[in-house]
């Protein structure tokens, strides 16, 4: 089944603890990004890549590292997490671009406190 | 900045009832795509406009995009209780994707 797998799917932190979100997707797609959802603000991209070892920031990439070594993983890493990064985060993949058909993952919901 | 804007934000409406929710970008857009969350899930592609004036129908839904390619807008004819969830629309802006704040339908039976 092609799909975007996000781990974990919850997760509560204390402020400064480092921490990873996995995404991972099945489909041989080029195109991967991360985006953070907020009441009220929708969707806002984080970082994005074209293809691997190919990163770039989006609208919002302060307090946020990625890394596209492989075709199929793309983690968000949160080196210092402060509470301002509550939020819900979703990984998405498409064929070739941003501009085509995006599969997204369930979701990860982060509580920092 | 660049942006996407989406009214309205949130709309209630009865079962059986037309719902239109609206999308404006402040630049012309290659593209626009839209989203369906619904509620506790992710978004899921709807649909892609390319071309100026372009209208495309999925059932009770019909999109349209604007001749200048600025603004579009999702109607759904005689909404039902599947409808229920959040509209986004997105689009290419200075290198990566913007998406509206959506429009959250609610449906009474």
């Amino acid at each position: 089944e092609a799909q975007v797998t996000q781990n974990p799917r919850y997760l509560i932190t204390v402020t400064g603890k480092k921490l990873t979100v996995t995404c991972s997707q099945n489909m041989n797609h080029e195109y991967m990004s991360w985006y953070r959802q907020d009441p009220g603000l929708g969707l806002r991209q984080i970082y994005y890549s074209m293809n691997v070892e190919v990163t770039d920031k989006g609208d919002v990439p302060e307090g946020y590292k990625v890394s596209r070594k492989e075709k199929r993983n793309f983690p968000l890493i949160l080196e210092s997490p402060s509470p301002n990064q509550t939020s819900l985060y979703f990984c998405a993949s498409s064929r070739l671009a941003a501009y085509e058909e995006q599969y997204f993952g369930p979701g990860t919901r982060l509580t920092v406190t | 900045g660049q942006q996407v804007m989406q009214i309205p934000q949130y709309q209630h409406v009865q079962e059986g009832e037309d719902f239109t929710t609206y999308c404006n970008s402040s630049t012309t857009l290659s593209n626009i795509q839209w989203y369906k969350q619904r509620p506790g899930g992710h978004p899921v592609f709807l649909i892609q406009l390319v071309k100026s004036g372009e209208v495309k129908k999925q059932k009770r839904l019909t999109f349209q995009f604007g001749e200048a390619k600025k603004n579009s807008s999702l109607h759904i004819t005689a909404t039902q209780t599947t409808d229920v969830g959040t509209y986004f629309c997105a689009g290419p802006l200075s290198g990566d994707m913007r998406f509206g704040a959506g429009t959250r339908l609610t449906v009474k039976p």
